[in-house]
């Protein structure tokens, strides 16, 4: 199994801001991904982070808004840019450390709320 | 279109009371199905996998199967510390997840 560490835990910003939520695991893992939970309901994929190329996206998010760096095996940052309201979410880093069909592990997350 | 159905949406049960949630799928090439806990504030907490038809996992009080269209998880004389939110996800042909909306469980002592 794998270890996720997320920071910050939570964070009020106001409108306009960005964030960027750091992302570590306590191992070398092949896939990190970054999804979205809205109160209540169930985890949406953001993107998959790719190491040492660009990240993909799923459709309805875009690099702009959600730019995402993966510089080595254990450590992802996931940016929310010109937050507003509506960004107010948990924001949730998964990693799974081997084939493709193994477990997805998931970190605390991170409570954003934008102001 | 590539489907997960959780059914109950909430289920209030008394502590001791056994019964089972229930995660009803269409996909194309089932690759596996897991089953998570999540409590308010965490993440997804990993519980099991299940990688064909007849297949069974347990763990403490928790049974997981899995038929060809649904998955069953059965909580045997739960406690309150049982309460959550249970996620069921499956793992499509390309090794995406799709989630259910989540049973959220009440064990009330």
């Amino acid at each position: 199994s794998a270890v996720i560490s997320q920071k910050p835990s939570r964070d009020i910003c106001q409108r306009g801001t960005s964030l960027t939520i750091q992302c570590q695991v306590d191992s070398q893992v092949t896939m990190m991904f970054w999804y979205r939970q809205q109160p209540g309901q169930s985890l949406t994929l953001i993107a998959t982070a790719n190491q040492g190329s660009e990240a993909t996206y799923e459709s309805g998010f875009v690099i702009d808004k959600f730019p995402i760096s993966r510089p080595n095996l254990t450590f992802s940052t996931l940016t929310v840019s010109n937050m507003s309201p509506e960004d107010s979410s948990i924001y949730l880093c998964s990693a799974r450390s081997g084939a493709a069909q193994d477990t997805q592990y998931f970190g605390p997350g991170t409570r954003l709320t934008v102001l | 279109e590539d489907q997960v159905t959780q059914s109950p949406e909430a289920l209030r049960l008394q502590e001791g009371e056994s019964s089972s949630l229930n995660c009803s799928y269409t996909v194309s090439g089932l690759r596996g199905l897991f089953w998570y806990r999540q409590d308010p504030g965490k993440g997804p907490e990993f519980l099991f996998t299940l990688y064909s038809a007849g297949e069974e996992k347990e763990k403490e009080r928790l049974k997981a199967t899995l038929t060809k269209k649904e998955s069953f998880l059965h909580i045997t004389a739960p406690k309150p510390e049982d309460s959550a939110t249970y996620l069921c996800a499956v793992q499509d042909s390309n090794y995406q997840l799709i989630w259910g909306a989540g049973t959220k469980l009440i064990i009330k002592p």
